[in-house]
């Protein structure tokens, strides 16, 4: 299988930036996705990005992608309680997903 | 629009019970279908895909079977549990297009006594 590394922990303040980071190791990955899990649920997508584009903007979401590092991350601007979850990225190979160990956001009142 | 079920949403299994989880897609046909499990709430490992009726792809070795006997219709399965086999199991859905992503059902909370 693939590789896909993520931090596991990252706390911030409500009204502050965060920023999810993760590599990945499959450079024919076409697609790239962040999703979103909240306890006991399964995972929503949040977004996604095609391997050509850099960034992406969507609301108070911005995916940047570093294909020559392989490097992915997830600016959530503003954040908010609501927001505590684990997030997850995954890259698409073939039809075939390989998801991180997700990075669980705290955010503080 | 596309949905999809998965039950049952918990279950309590003795070890060496038999298993069988279902999940089936609504709104989409000849979808792709994944079976994932995630063990202490944390990562996702692929156990098996179907890209359509009887073709199932086993990504690891393990306890657990799949079976797809309708388009969109997945189904899970043990003969024998393990304790190992305690998890959260989720099904999700794709189309055979490059950008599809992943969809998933609610999961299944396993937990194998």
């Amino acid at each position: 299988g693939e590789d896909v590394e993520q931090s596991l922990f990252l706390s911030v303040r409500e009204g502050d930036s965060s920023v999810i980071n993760c590599t990945y190791t499959d450079s024919s990955s076409t697609y790239l996705y962040w999703y979103k899990q909240e306890p006991g649920a399964g995972l929503q997508l949040l977004t996604y990005i095609f391997s050509n584009m850099d960034m992406k903007q969507d609301q108070r979401l911005t995916v940047l992608l570093n294909k020559k590092d392989k490097h992915l991350s997830l600016r959530i601007a503003d954040t908010q309680t609501g927001d505590s979850a684990i997030y997850f990225c995954a890259e698409n190979n073939f039809n075939k997903f390989y998801f991180g160990s997700g990075t669980k956001l705290n955010v503080k009142p | 629009s596309q949905t999809i079920h998965q039950w049952p949403a918990t279950l309590v299994q003795p070890v060496g019970s038999p298993l069988s989880l279902e999940c089936t897609v609504e709104g989409t046909s000849n979808p792709n279908l994944y079976w994932y499990r995630q063990a202490a709430g944390r990562g996702l490992q692929l156990l098996f895909y179907s890209v359509g009726i009887g073709q199932i792809s086993s990504e690891v070795p393990q306890n657990l079977s799949a079976s797809r006997p309708q388009d969109r219709q997945f189904i899970l399965s043990s003969k024998k549990l393990l304790l190992s086999d305690s998890g959260f199991y989720l099904c999700a859905w794709s189309v055979e297009l490059s950008y599809s992503p992943l969809h998933f059902g609610n999961g299944t909370r396993l937990t194998v006594t």
